[in-house]
């Protein structure tokens, strides 16, 4: 069974443009979520899909969106780029039914870099 | 509001010796709880969690956890340690349907 597959895996960028990142979660994997991950900052949440809704949000701009297609696969948008937007970007799926206590699995993630 | 604290930022442990990595939690509720390893450049890797039951829960690559209710801690051990264990390690917590939340992370470094 493939795993959580994020494309592209490596990403460079100038200040104030826009990317886009992409998630294949797990075949059957109806939950994926986003984390950013900085050295200083660790593991911070940005959003949950479950079922194309987002389901949660975490405390981050506008600037960041994102939105989940029918077969599961996510999609994450950061417009206007800043410095401090390079990070690792980190999506994971899991099977979730709705009860949440089902464990995520993470894919190998996509490294921003914005210059 | 859920919050998660690993109280060392790295943990140092010879090879052979029983190692322990700290993680206390702050859940409305009944908390589902989870260990994850990250090797360099690498997503993280689901190595156990605890939803109810038994309070030691056992996972992979020898690890196991022990949930301790009235000191909201889920503590992750192994009896003897590998170099090959040297990696940074997250606990994660989640309450219900809320999002996962993950703690600052603990570095265990294995000396040979």
């Amino acid at each position: 069974k493939a795993g959580v597959t994020q494309t592209p895996r490596y990403l460079i960028k100038t200040r104030g443009q826009q990317v886009t990142l992409s998630c294949s979660p797990i075949s059957g994997h109806r939950s994926v979520s986003w984390y950013q991950q900085t050295p200083g900052q660790g593991l911070q949440f940005l959003f949950e899909y479950f079922s194309e809704t987002q389901r949660n949000k975490g405390n981050f701009p506008g600037r960041f969106s994102g939105r989940q297609f029918s077969n599961s696969r996510s999609e994450m948008n950061v417009s206007t780029l800043e410095l401090g937007d390079s990070a690792l970007y980190l999506c994971a799926s899991s099977s979730d039914t709705g009860t949440g206590y089902t464990e995520a699995f993470f894919g190998q993630g996509t490294r921003l870099t914005v210059v | 509001a859920q919050s998660v604290a690993q109280p060392e930022d790295q943990v140092n442990v010879a090879e052979g010796n029983p190692l322990t990595v700290k993680c206390t939690y702050s859940v409305s509720g009944n908390p589902y709880l989870f260990w994850y390893v990250q090797y360099p450049n690498r997503g993280l890797q689901f190595l156990l969690k605890y939803i109810t039951g038994d309070n030691l829960v056992k996972g992979s690559y020898g690890f196991e956890a022990e949930f301790n209710k009235s000191q909201t801690s889920f503590h992750l051990k192994k009896p003897s340690a590998l170099v090959s264990d040297s990696a940074l390690y997250f606990c994660a917590v989640r309450a219900n349907t809320d999002k996962l939340i993950f703690g600052t992370g603990t570095r265990l470094q294995v000396f040979p």
